[in-house]
């Protein structure tokens, strides 16, 4: 079982360009999020996936985009990078409801 | 006011001392509690999970939830270095979404 993965692990853009950071889980679980993490900031939520076929803003989705590809698969897509999107990105899963995040390793992202 | 609040720290401890952890939120519909902990360059780990008030004991760990004080506590016994992380409080909110605090870097020294 190797969990939450996710790709790439580090990558550096040009302010205006895009990209897209792919998440997969093997645990079958029905909800999927994508986070960012800041200095000082904690966690924040930028999209989540419920179920398969439903996604819904988190705290901070301007500027980005999501798919859930299948039940597996959740991708997220930055159109058009900003250097305030510099960060960490975190994909988790769960079954949903009060049950427990499982993180992948995250991304780290540095828009010049 | 962030809903929840948490020492950012970091705080130093030597080893085998008794860590203390907190957070305090505002929103009394908070039920459902976790402390996640965090390696440098890792994702967040489940450490903790606990349900409305009283307290919950894992091996070295101790989790305490006093809603009256909207206070919740991680406690961890006989310190090793490799408990060095960031530990991180979450609640969950509405829609079932967690409401992370800003987590507390942990330095134990040898």
């Amino acid at each position: 079982n190797a969990g939450v993965t996710q790709t790439p692990k580090f990558q550096v853009l040009k302010t205006g360009q895009s990209m897209t950071l792919q998440c997969a889980q093997d645990m079958n679980h029905n909800s999927m999020y994508w986070y960012r993490q800041d200095p000082g900031m904690g966690l924040r939520l930028i999209y989540y996936s419920a179920s398969e076929g439903t996604t819904d803003k988190g705290e901070v989705p301007n500027g980005y985009n999501v798919s859930r590809l299948n039940k597996r698969e959740f991708s997220l897509r930055l159109e058009s990078a900003a250097p305030s999107q510099t960060s960490v990105y975190f994909c988790a899963s769960s079954q949903g409801g009060t049950d427990t995040q499982y993180f992948g390793p995250g991304t780290r992202l540095t828009v010049l | 006011q962030k809903e929840v609040e948490q020492d950012p720290g970091p705080l130093s401890v030597p080893e085998g001392a008794i860590v203390s952890l907190n957070c305090t939120y505002s929103n009394s519909a908070f039920q459902y509690f976790m402390w996640y902990r965090q390696y440098s360059r890792k994702g967040p780990e489940l450490l903790m999970y606990t349900y409305s008030s009283g307290n919950k004991e894992d091996g070295r760990f101790t989790a305490q939830v006093d809603k009256s004080s909207k206070y919740i506590s991680l406690f961890i016994r006989d310190s090793q270095p490799s408990d060095s992380a960031t530990y991180l409080c979450a609640m969950i909110g509405s829609n079932y979404q967690l409401i992370w605090g800003a987590g507390t870097k942990l330095i134990i020294k040898p």
